[in-house]
């Protein structure tokens, strides 16, 4: 059974950092494109950055390039996003998603983790 | 930078009836184009993909359509537990950059 797991999440002042994991698990993570995206609350879902398989490619939406960087450690099976810089508008529940290997779609999701930007 | 939109914003209907969701995108985006429902509280479940593909487990009720810039979900009878929030999404060519319409909420009326 796929499983993703998210965590790291929580309070953080404006300008701040945070560093987002994702435990995966029942497949073979090496082999899948990964992404991040988030929710801010109330609002709709908007996708953050995805990373390939070893990790040589990173994309990120305009608004969160230069101060989120996305990254992934195959032998622990985990995703990650470091976020830097942090604004009221990054408060969001942050959702770790693997995509289908043609790279088009979001097959699997994690539960999410919420950060809250305030002072 | 291709931009969904949803329509309506919010459908009332009834268990039984039929429910039809637009997306439309602000140009073609081939046949990369799925859906997703989201319950309160719960992450986005995968519907369908390749805008006509129903994803692994997904009931027969539901249905996708359409291709280019215009497409459909339709929900033939609706279930109580398909009261909830429905997203279309794209992908861009490359470099694979993803976007989220801002979503139809489907309640009881």
């Amino acid at each position: 059974e796929v499983q993703l797991v998210e965590s790291g999440g929580g309070l953080v002042q404006p300008g701040g950092s945070l560093r987002l994991s994702c435990a995966a698990s029942g497949f073979t993570f090496s082999s899948y494109w990964m992404s991040w995206v988030r929710q801010a609350p109330g609002k709709g879902l908007e996708w953050v950055a995805n990373i390939n398989q070893d990790g040589s490619e990173k994309y990120y939406v305009d608004s969160v390039k230069g101060r989120f960087t996305i990254s992934r450690d195959n032998a622990k099976n985990s995703l990650y996003l470091q976020m830097n810089s942090l604004r009221a508008e990054d408060t969001a529940v942050y959702y770790c998603a693997r995509h289908n290997p043609q790279l088009a779609y979001f097959d699997y999701w994690g539960q999410g983790t919420l950060v809250t930007v305030s002072s | 930078e291709i931009v969904l939109t949803q329509s309506p914003a919010t459908l009332s209907l009834s268990p039984g009836e039929r429910a039809t969701l637009s997306c439309r995108a602000s140009q073609s985006v081939s046949s990369y184009l799925a859906w997703y429902q989201q319950k309160p509280g719960q992450a986005p479940r995968l519907l369908i993909y390749d805008a006509s593909n129903r994803a692994t487990g997904i009931p027969a009720r539901f249905s996708g359509g359409g291709s280019g810039t215009d497409f459909t979900l339709t929900i033939s009878s609706l279930e109580p537990e398909d009261f909830a929030v429905y997203y279309c999404q794209q992908r861009s060519n490359w470099p694979p950059l993803f976007t989220f319409g801002p979503g139809t909420k489907v309640d009881i009326k």
